[in-house]
C-alpha cells in the first residue's frame, strides 16, 4: 500500500484482557515507531524499532506493553491484562530519512477502549 | 515536557490566511522548528519544517523570527479540510536512531469556518 496502515482501527477489551494492534509500515522504511495518544493530549513516545531491532522502550508505560517486530517490517503492540488507564490511539509510524530530516508517516491509529 | 508554547485554538474564515504563532524560546542552534497537523480520526501528518530561513511547500509557509524565538504557520488560502489539531515540534537534525522521537505538546486546535 501507499501508506502506513494500521488494525483493527477499533478495539473494544475488557479489563483484563490482551489485545494485540498490528502496524504495517511503509515498504522499506528501516525505523519505526509506536506512540500512544490519550484524548486531548498529543502523541507520547512508546518506542523504537530499527529494522527488527528495538532499539528503545522507554516510553512503554509498563511491562504489560509488548512491542516486536521480528522480520523487520510488519510490528505488533501487545498490551496484556488491559487496564481502564490504557485506552487510548496508539498509533504507527515509520521514518523516511531525507538528508538526515526526519519525515515520519503515521497510521491512522487504533482506538482501543478499555471497558 | 514540549519546547514549544502555543495557543489552545483558533478560528479562521475559509478562503483567508490562518496565521498559526508557536513560541520555542528556549530553541538551541542545532535544533529545526517541525509542524505536524492531525485531522480528526487521522494520524498526524508531516507539513513543513525550517531551521532559520523562511520555507514554504505546496501546503504551507513557515516563518520563522530573525532570533529564531518563534515561528508562524501560515496556510494562505484555509478550506474546510484544513481543520485540524496543529502541532508545532522543536527537535534536533536526525541521525537516526530512538531520538528521532517527536515531543508533541497539546497543539492549536484550528476551525475554518464557512
Amino acid at each position: 500500500g501507499a501508506g502506513v496502515s494500521q488494525s483493527p482501527r477499533y478495539k473494544v477489551a475488557k479489563r483484563g484482557q490482551d489485545v494485540a494492534l498490528r502496524c504495517d509500515p511503509i515498504s522499506g522504511h528501516v525505523s519505526l515507531f509506536w506512540y500512544q495518544q490519550a484524548l486531548g493530549q498529543g502523541p507520547e513516545f512508546l518506542t523504537y524499532f530499527q529494522n527488527e531491532a528495538q532499539l528503545d522502550k522507554s516510553g512503554l508505560p509498563s511491562d504489560r506493553f509488548f512491542a516486536e517486530r521480528p522480520e523487520g517490517s510488519v510490528s505488533t503492540l501487545k498490551i496484556q491484562r488491559t487496564q481502564q488507564e490504557d485506552s487510548a490511539v496508539y498509533l504507527c509510524a515509520s521514518v523516511f530519512k531525507r538528508d538526515n530530516i526526519n519525515e515520519q508517516f503515521f497510521g491512522p491509529g487504533t482506538r482501543l477502549t478499555v471497558l | 515536557d514540549a519546547k514549544t508554547t502555543q495557543p489552545p485554538s483558533m478560528d479562521c474564515a475559509e478562503g483567508r490566511a490562518a496565521n498559526l504563532p508557536c513560541n520555542h524560546s528556549t530553541i538551541s542552534g542545532n535544533e529545526y522548528v517541525y509542524w505536524y497537523r492531525q485531522i480528526h480520526s487521522q494520524g498526524p501528518q508531516y507539513i513543513i519544517h525550517g531551521l532559520k530561513n523562511n520555507e514554504t511547500n505546496e501546503m504551507a509557509s513557515l516563518i520563522i523570527t530573525e532570533d529564531r524565538k518563534s515561528s508562524t504557520l501560515i496556510l494562505p488560502h484555509a478550506t474546510l479540510r484544513d481543520t485540524a489539531v496543529y502541532y508545532c515540534i522543536v527537535r534536533a537534525r536526525y541521525y537516526g536512531g530512538s531520538q528521532g522521537n517527536l515531543i508533541f505538546g497539546k497543539g492549536t486546535k484550528l476551525s475554518v469556518k464557512p
